[in-house]
């Protein structure tokens, strides 16, 4: 079975500074999706970026990019240029690519505190 | 992306009831998911709901406990049987959009259940 680890409970950043969270998987699975979900106070569910892993190119989307290693089977994501809105619980996740009709499997989620 | 709704957003209930939830999505779609989000804590599947057959349940989840329908593509209902305190989470529906199963999922906004 896939697993998803989120080593850091809680970030802070400064607004306007860059913060990186990180994300590490573990499967045996040459084809799969990562993600990265954002759930703010309002517990709504928001993608933040999406990665395939057959993609050596790393996903950007505006100030939101990641660092995938796939051989080192980590996935982190970078914010850049930090805004109070970005304040939020964080979710790394991992789909299987085999075409099945797989869910998410999630991490523990990160908790992303601004400093004004 | 499409609209998702879940109804009702949140319930207080008792003890060795049941509570049926459901989900609406403005569009119709491939695949239909029911997660479970226990308070401070990550998002875990409880099963895949399939259109016009059983729903398909992950491990440390049974019908009995959590009887899923989708009588349609855009329609899923999950219900809580016999709840008990430990049942008490946030229920979330997700879908696919696209024509394949490994499209990007998308949550609707929740419930959040409080059983006493």
């Amino acid at each position: 079975a896939q697993t998803v680890t989120q080593s850091q409970p809680e970030m802070s950043v400064q607004e306007a500074e860059t913060v990186t969270l990180s994300c590490t998987y573990d499967t045996s699975e040459s084809d799969y999706y990562l993600f990265w979900y954002k759930q703010p106070p309002s517990r709504q569910m928001i993608l933040v970026i999406r990665q395939e892993a057959y993609k050596q190119q790393n996903a950007t989307e505006n100030r939101f990019s990641v660092n995938f290693q796939k051989a080192a089977k980590s996935f982190s994501l970078k914010i850049s240029d930090s805004q109070l809105g970005d304040a939020a619980m964080y979710f790394c996740a991992y789909r299987s690519g085999g075409g099945g009709a797989d869910g998410l499997t999630f991490g523990k989620g990160t908790h992303l505190i601004i400093q004004p | 992306s499409a609209v998702i709704s879940q109804k009702p957003s949140r319930d207080i209930c008792q003890r060795g009831t049941s509570l049926t939830i459901q989900c609406q999505v403005d569009s119709q779609v491939t695949m239909m998911f029911w997660y479970r989000q226990q308070p401070g804590q990550s998002l875990t599947l409880i099963a895949t709901a399939n259109q016009g057959s059983e729903a398909t349940y992950e491990s440390g989840f049974v019908i009995d406990k959590f009887p899923i329908s989708r009588p349609n593509l855009t329609f899923s209902t999950l219900t809580v049987s016999n709840m008990s305190p430990e049942d008490s989470s946030i229920y979330l529906c997700s879908v696919t959009l696209g024509a394949t199963s490994t499209d990007t999922q998308y949550f609707g906004p929740g419930t959040r259940l409080t059983v006493l």
